[in-house]
């Protein structure tokens, strides 16, 4: 079974700093997926990563799969980017994607 | 820009009823799923469904649940016999497989309420 951990489960920032979430699992994977979810509910796809590094504006995402781990990074934060973050795992069979539990983001004015 | 559509947003029901989720997922994606979120707890796989035929289940998928492809663009998710655990927040999402990013576009969700 794949466990899927991520870290800080709650974080509060002010507007404009460097943020960082953590997300490390278990087994082999062929793609990680980093989401958004608002607090309305909605599932929104930020990034799918099998390797190395990707970026879309001020948000970047980086996985080492030797270490079994990837980052989240938020640069210049922003009260807008207030969401649980989600880290989900693809393992190498079959089709079944594991989820972490969420970093739930506050961004203070 | 195309998106992933859910009926109904809320649905509620009462006990030993069965439902029907539908979902709407991007028109030139080949692979479907379903997730469940309970409240306050993380997202879990239910099912994804490829080439009108479910590929893989998780152990909540159970003779509980079934999916279909009624036509070239629903996909639904069938609960018979309610039960209030079975309260959750359910997404549908779909990726298109002819990219090979499995990259999944997520539905809004439809809130079922078991009372």
């Amino acid at each position: 079974k794949n466990e899927v951990e991520q870290s800080p489960q709650n974080l509060t920032a002010q507007e404009g700093e460097f943020i960082t979430i953590n997300c490390s699992y278990s087994v082999g994977i062929s793609a990680l997926h980093w989401l958004q979810q608002h607090p309305g509910g909605g599932i929104v796809s930020l990034f799918m990563l099998s390797s190395g590094k990707k970026k879309h504006g001020r948000l970047i995402a980086t996985i080492n799969i030797q270490e079994k781990h990837s980052s989240l990074h938020i640069t210049a934060s922003h009260p807008r980017d207030s969401a649980v973050y989600i880290c989900a795992v693809k393992v190498y069979t079959g089709n079944q994607f594991y989820f972490g539990t969420g970093t739930s983001l506050t961004v203070i004015p | 820009e195309p998106e992933v559509t859910q009926t109904p947003s809320h649905q509620v029901t009462q006990m030993g009823q069965e439902v029907i989720l539908r979902c709407v997922p991007i028109s030139n994606h080949l692979y479907f799923y379903w997730y469940r979120q309970i409240l306050g707890q993380k997202v879990e796989f239910l099912v994804s469904f490829y080439n009108n035929e479910i590929s893989e289940k998780s152990e909540i998928f159970d003779d509980q649940f079934s999916v279909e492809r009624p036509d070239g663009s629903n996909f639904t998710l069938k609960i018979r016999s309610t039960k209030l655990e079975d309260s959750a927040m359910y997404f549908c999402a779909s990726s298109d497989l002819l990219v090979l990013s499995y990259e999944q576009y997520f539905g809004p969700g439809t809130r079922l309420t078991v009372t």
